[in-house]
């Protein structure tokens, strides 16, 4: 079946330490995008892709750093210079119109 | 204010209930309109696009009042299996890729 994969699906880490989360999808989309979702806040995004080896900072990219080699992947990863990482990170992907997203089952990051 | 308004709730309604939410936007260029539905600790998912005519899909109505700049949705008959957060969802005029998310309004469906 077609689909957005991520991983892992839950995520502890130390302060100070760089995570990566994987994100890989089969659909053939165009456009892949990374949100954060945080209690109490709407999803807020973090990168965007709309073409392999392309990529654009969302509305809070500090501290993060993302990757589009390949058409299928666009995995993130979470530095050291994010202040409050703690988050469920949700990865999407969609077709050139950018209508509907289809969404992954997001991975929940814990910094101790 | 911000952009795209929802009333948090949460809306608990008994079994059959019909229920409606609103959401407002403050954008009057905005475009596409869309309505996704959140399980507890799960991804979101498309519900239904909102159409400048209105649309109906089962249960589900959505409507557009550009003049007033709200969209709403209504759940008819309502079943358990619709107890979710409801994200409103707006996209602007003049970036593709930017959508604006509501804060979502909570439903519990109850027995």
């Amino acid at each position: 079946d077609g689909g957005i994969t991520q991983s892992p699906k839950y995520l502890f880490r130390k302060e100070g330490q760089n995570v990566t989360l994987s994100c890989e999808q089969n659909l053939n989309h165009d456009a892949m995008y990374w949100y954060r979702q945080d209690p109490g806040q709407g999803l807020r995004l973090i990168y965007y892709s709309q073409i392999v080896n392309d990529f654009q900072k969302g509305d809070i990219a500090e501290g993060y750093s993302v990757s589009r080699e390949k058409k299928e992947s666009f995995p993130l990863t979470v530095t050291s210079a994010q202040k409050n990482p703690t988050a469920f990170y949700l990865c999407a992907s969609s077709t050139g119109d950018g209508g509907e997203l289809f969404f992954g089952e997001g991975s929940r990051l814990t910094v101790l | 204010r911000k952009e795209v308004e929802q009333d948090p709730g949460p809306f608990n309604v008994p079994e059959g209930a019909t229920v409606a939410f609103n959401c407002t936007y403050s954008n009057s260029a905005s475009q596409s309109f869309f309505w996704y539905r959140q399980d507890c600790r799960k991804e979101p998912k498309l519900l239904m696009s909102v159409y400048s005519s209105g649309n109906e899909d089962g249960r589900f109505t959505a409507q557009l009042n550009r003049a007033s700049q709200y969209i709403s949705l209504l759940i008819r008959d309502s079943k358990l299996s619709d107890s979710a957060t409801y994200l409103c969802v707006v996209k602007n005029a003049g970036n593709n890729r930017k959508l604006i998310w509501g804060l979502g309004t909570s439903l519990a469906v109850n027995p």
